[in-house]
């Protein structure tokens, strides 16, 4: 149920299961990274974020690792619930401006 | 609920008619964003406040959007002439000058017949 690498725009795992999403990013002077969660019917809800100063972040049950030689970033979900089930975005941001948000990826947690 | 509130949630409007959006964002927070998002996609920027002055408008946005926060609390998003292409969701987000991250609404949602 992992997927390393590749940004795909669904995945499926098992409950419990760890979950790796993954997702590319475009601009190289962007210095800071959000995964957000969305959630039928809802708007974006924040998830972890990261600095460009720094190659991981940890937070309950989630890490976000970025790797900024080839402008990717993951975001691991550690024992995978089925509240987890939602569509995951990451966005960056250059400066104080504006977010730009990446191809979500569908995950889908199977009990 | 002290979150970002937007009003309506859904509209159903007729092609060529006009639109607008409330959004009321959380209060001590001077930064006001519209994104847009179709199914399937991510949310993209249209424009953004920080306090009452508009800093920012995308590329993309057609001369029939037009966004306002007078008093640098609550905006409006004004469509006019609306297309079919301008089904959507409307998203608003609200975030503190310096720290990007955005506390979004739950969107209004509109359908152009």
């Amino acid at each position: 149920g992992e997927s390393v690498g590749l940004h795909l725009p669904t995945l499926s795992v098992q409950e419990g299961d760890n979950s790796i999403i993954n997702c590319a990013y475009s601009n190289s002077a962007s210095d800071y990274f959000i995964w957000y969660k969305q959630e039928s019917g809802k708007g974006p809800q924040f998830i972890i974020d990261i600095r460009s100063n720094m190659d991981k972040r940890q937070g309950q049950r989630v890490t976000v690792l970025l790797n900024k030689t080839v402008k990717h970033l993951s975001l691991q979900i550690a024992a995978t619930q089925p509240g987890d089930s939602a569509v995951y975005f990451c966005a960056e941001t250059f400066g104080a401006g504006k977010s730009t948000f990446g191809d979500g990826t569908t995950l889908t947690v199977k009990p | 609920d002290t979150g970002v509130s937007q009003d309506p949630r859904h509209k159903i409007t007729k092609r060529g008619q006009n639109v607008t959006f409330r959004c009321d964002p959380i209060s001590e927070h001077n930064r006001l964003y519209w994104y847009r998002q179709t199914l399937g996609q991510g949310p993209e920027f249209l424009t953004y406040f920080q306090n009452e002055a508009q800093l920012e408008k995308s590329r993309l946005l057609s001369d029939r959007f037009s966004a306002e926060r007078p008093k640098g609390s609550f905006s409006t998003l004004e469509i006019q002439r609306t297309e079919q292409g301008d089904s959507a969701m409307y998203l608003c987000a609200s975030s503190i000058q310096g720290w990007e991250k955005l506390f979004f609404g739950s969107g209004t949602q509109l359908s152009v017949l």
